[in-house]
């Protein structure tokens, strides 16, 4: 079973450009959560998609937004980016139903902001 | 609040020795989850254990174990005879309960780097 798979897996932008990035969850997993990882803040929950739906919100400014779509791929965009947006951005994958599963994670996108 | 200290930021050890990673969390929930995920080099969180508040069975699997105590709110992994490539950041995770609580929001402590000599 493939694992979860983040594109594109390096991304170099300028302040004040916006970024996308993709997150394809295991195959029958429709959950997907998202992850900031810097050494200062460590690892910090962005958000949480289930079915199309965002079922939970990390503290984080309005410029970052996410979405999932019905094969449950998700995506997370930030706008108007800033020198500390420069992360390792994760994403999770779990199956359905209830119970705190465990998350899956990707390898990750590394966002340098320049 | 939902806490999680893991307050070995580093650990460096030589290859077969015995080493333990503490965890300890705070919560208010009475149904919650503990995790340990292992992170190598190639930034992937590889998950460990899954442990719900209600088991406080500890857990042996091959090299690793997994001591869990509610009276003091700890959640520790020893590997016993490391190896060198058990190198890699060892990040402890709690999240809500069931009811209620979301399975993607896992609180993280800051995360151990065991550094493994040969």
């Amino acid at each position: 079973k493939a694992g979860v798979t983040q594109t594109p897996r390096y991304l170099i932008k300028t302040r004040g450009q916006q970024v996308t990035l993709s997150c394809s969850p295991i195959s029958g997993h429709r959950s997907v959560s998202w992850y900031q990882q810097t050494p200062g803040q460590g690892l910090q929950f962005l958000f949480e998609y289930f079915s199309e739906t965002q079922r939970n919100k990390g503290n984080f400014p309005g410029r970052f937004s996410g979405r999932q779509f019905s094969n449950s791929r998700s995506e997370m965009n930030v706008s108007t980016l800033e020198l500390g947006d420069s992360a390792l951005y994760l994403c999770a994958s779990s199956s359905p139903g209830t119970g705190n599963s465990p998350l899956h994670f990707g390898n990750g996108t590394r966002l340098t902001v320049t | 609040a939902q806490k999680v200290t893991q307050a070995q930021t580093e650990i460096s050890v030589v290859e077969k020795e015995d080493v333990t990673l503490d965890c300890v969390y705070e919560t208010r929930d009475t149904t919650y989850y503990l995790f340990w995920y292992k992170q190598p080099p190639s930034g992937e969180l590889v998950f460990l254990i899954r442990r719900n508040s209600f088991d406080e069975q500890n857990e042996i699997s091959g090299r690793y174990s997994w001591n869990f105590q509610k009276s003091t709110s700890s959640f520790n992994f020893t590997i016993t005879a490391s190896q060198v490539v058990d190198s890699a950041v060892y990040f402890c995770a709690l999240s809500g309960g069931f009811y209620g609580g979301s399975q993607g929001n896992l609180i993280f402590g800051k995360g151990t780097k065991l550094s493994v000599k040969p």
